[in-house]
């Protein structure tokens, strides 16, 4: 089955940029959809469709998907972005979906 | 609006059964499929399968095959997660959470869009 592979964790300071990687074989030919959830609370989509974001969703964050990984930005990083993010793919061989085990964003 | 909302906190017993439920409001139950995505304590999202609520059809992820099933009730647009034979390691949070219908065609661009608030399923010698 398909893999994703997210870095545990990502530390940045407060209005700095983190990007939050997430790796898979030929990912760039998927669509990616990243989730952010936060302690005690269910997730919520930030990025769809690589690089779409829901309405509400601030401009800061943004993402990209080429090669084998795809990418979360969020700029201008505020203390409300610690959370865990999620990326996930629909996986054509199984059609299943397929989540990443999530990276942790620590705002310092 | 749309809601998902889930029923409550369960504490079980190893060896023994637990449904949980999903219900919908806000849009058309039979349009959307319903998803399930498992969150042991300290862990990430595992998805574990979604129902159809238009034909009851169901999809699960090879990790919860025959013993996770997945029903519906279109009067009420409910959808039910049961779990049987449980064990220690199935304390999790239990999500459900909306996406497109999908029926044998490319969902990669579906994703979830609507999550319920999650249920507590705590399994215990």
């Amino acid at each position: 089955s398909y893999v994703l592979t997210q870095p545990p964790s990502v530390s940045v300071a407060p209005g700095k940029t983190a990007r939050i990687a997430c790796g898979g074989n030929n990912l760039g030919t998927k669509s990616v959809h990243w989730y952010q959830q936060k302690p005690g609370q269910a997730p919520m989509v930030v990025i769809y469709d690589d690089s779409d974001r829901p309405s509400g969703i601030p401009e800061r964050f943004s993402g990209s998907n080429s090669g084998n990984t795809a990418t979360l930005t969020i700029s201008r990083v505020a203390a409300a972005d610690e959370a865990d993010y999620y990326c996930q793919v629909w996986d054509s061989s199984t059609e299943h979906r397929v989540f990443g085990g999530g990276t942790k964003l620590t705002v310092l | 609006q749309v809601q998902l909302v889930q029923s409550g906190t369960e504490v079980k017993k190893v060896g023994a059964s637990v449904n949980v439920s999903c219900k919908a409001s806000g849009y058309i139950f039979t349009g959307f499929y319903l998803h399930w995505v498992r969150q042991a304590p300290g862990q990430g999202l595992e998805w574990m399968g979604w129902i159809n609520p238009n034909s009851g059809d169901t999809d699960y992820a090879q990790n919860f095959q025959g013993w996770v099933t997945m029903t519906r009730d279109t009067s009420i647009s409910t959808v039910y997660l049961d779990l049987s034979r449980l064990r220690s390691d199935d304390t999790a949070v239990y999500f459900c959470a909306r996406a497109p219908s999908c029926s044998g065609g490319n969902c990669q661009k579906h994703y979830f869009d609507y999550w319920g608030q999650g249920t507590l399923v705590t399994v215990s010698s």
